[in-house]
C-alpha cells in the first residue's frame, strides 16, 4: 500500500528564516510519481512541482528547493528565506504510474511565518 | 480564465437533503476527479473519470453519485446529507490520463465547503 507521512504538524518561523519540510513515503511501485501542493488560507490548492521516482536531481525553483532521496524514501521541500505569503499547508502527494492508481495525500504541515 | 470551477463556493444544508456540487473546467482535460478534505485537512480522493467513464470510485457511500454530462463537467450529487459529509469538495482535472505521462498534473478547483446542520 501506498502511503505519505508528513511528520511535521505545524511550523513557526519568522520571515527571512529557511524552512524545511519533510516527506517520507512509502511504495512497492518501481516507477512512481511525487508531488508537493500548497494551499494557502484562500483555500485553494496551488501546484508546486511533480518529481519521477527515476530522476533524483534535485530541484530549485527561486526561494523553494526540493530534495529527493531515493535511498530514505524522502521528498523534503525547503523555503530560503521564508516569507509571510509562504503562510500554508504544505501537501506531499505520491502516486503510481496507471490511471486506476490514486493520488495520496499526506496529512500536511502547517508553516506559520510571523514577520 | 478560470481553469477549474466549482459552484457553490460554500452549501450549507440540513441533515436528509440531497444537494449538488458542479464542476467545469475549460482547459480541454479528459480526466476529472472529485476529492473531500474533512475538517483535519486530509485529502482523499472519491472519484476519477475519464472522457465521462468513471475510473476510480474509492469507498464512498453509495449516496454519493458524480455525473458527468460532458467531459468539461463533472457534478457531485449528494442524497440524503449526513452530518458527517460536512467538509471541503474539491473537483480537478488533469491533461493525461496516465501518470506517466510527461506532463501529468492535477489542477484543483477552489473548492466547496458543505456544511450540514
Amino acid at each position: 500500500a501506498q502511503k505519505v507521512t508528513q511528520a511535521q504538524t505545524e511550523i513557526s518561523v519568522v520571515e527571512k528564516e529557511d524552512v524545511t519540510l519533510d516527506c517520507v513515503y512509502e511504495t512497492r511501485d518501481t516507477t512512481y510519481y511525487l508531488f508537493w501542493y500548497k494551499q494557502p488560507p484562500s483555500g485553494e490548492l496551488v501546484f508546486l512541482i511533480r518529481r519521477n521516482s527515476f530522476d533524483e536531481q534535485n530541484e530549485i525553483s527561486g526561494r523553494y528547493s526540493w530534495n529527493f532521496q531515493k535511498s530514505t524514501s524522502s521528498f523534503n521541500f525547503t523555503i530560503t528565506a521564508s516569507q509571510v505569503v509562504d503562510s500554508a499547508v504544505y501537501f506531499c502527494a505520491l502516486i503510481g504510474p496507471y490511471n486506476t492508481d490514486k493520488l495520496i495525500f499526506g496529512t500536511g504541515t502547517r508553516l506559520q511565518v510571523f514577520p | 480564465d478560470t481553469a477549474v470551477s466549482q459552484t457553490p463556493k460554500y452549501l450549507v444544508t440540513q441533515m436528509g437533503n440531497d444537494k449538488s456540487i458542479k464542476c467545469e473546467q475549460n482547459l480541454g482535460h479528459d480526466t476529472m476527479y472529485w476529492y473531500k478534505q474533512d475538517s483535519k485537512k486530509f485529502l482523499k480522493i472519491m472519484f476519477s473519470y475519464n472522457n465521462k467513464e468513471l475510473i476510480i470510485n474509492e469507498t464512498v457511500p453509495n449516496r454519493f453519485s458524480p455525473k458527468s454530462p460532458d467531459k468539461a463537467h463533472l457534478n457531485l450529487h449528494i442524497n440524503s446529507l449526513e452530518l458527517g459529509d460536512s467538509a471541503v469538495y474539491f473537483c480537478a482535472s488533469s491533461q493525461d490520463y496516465y501518470p506517466r505521462d510527461s506532463s501529468y498534473e492535477q489542477y484543483f478547483g477552489p473548492g466547496t465547503r458543505l456544511t450540514v446542520t
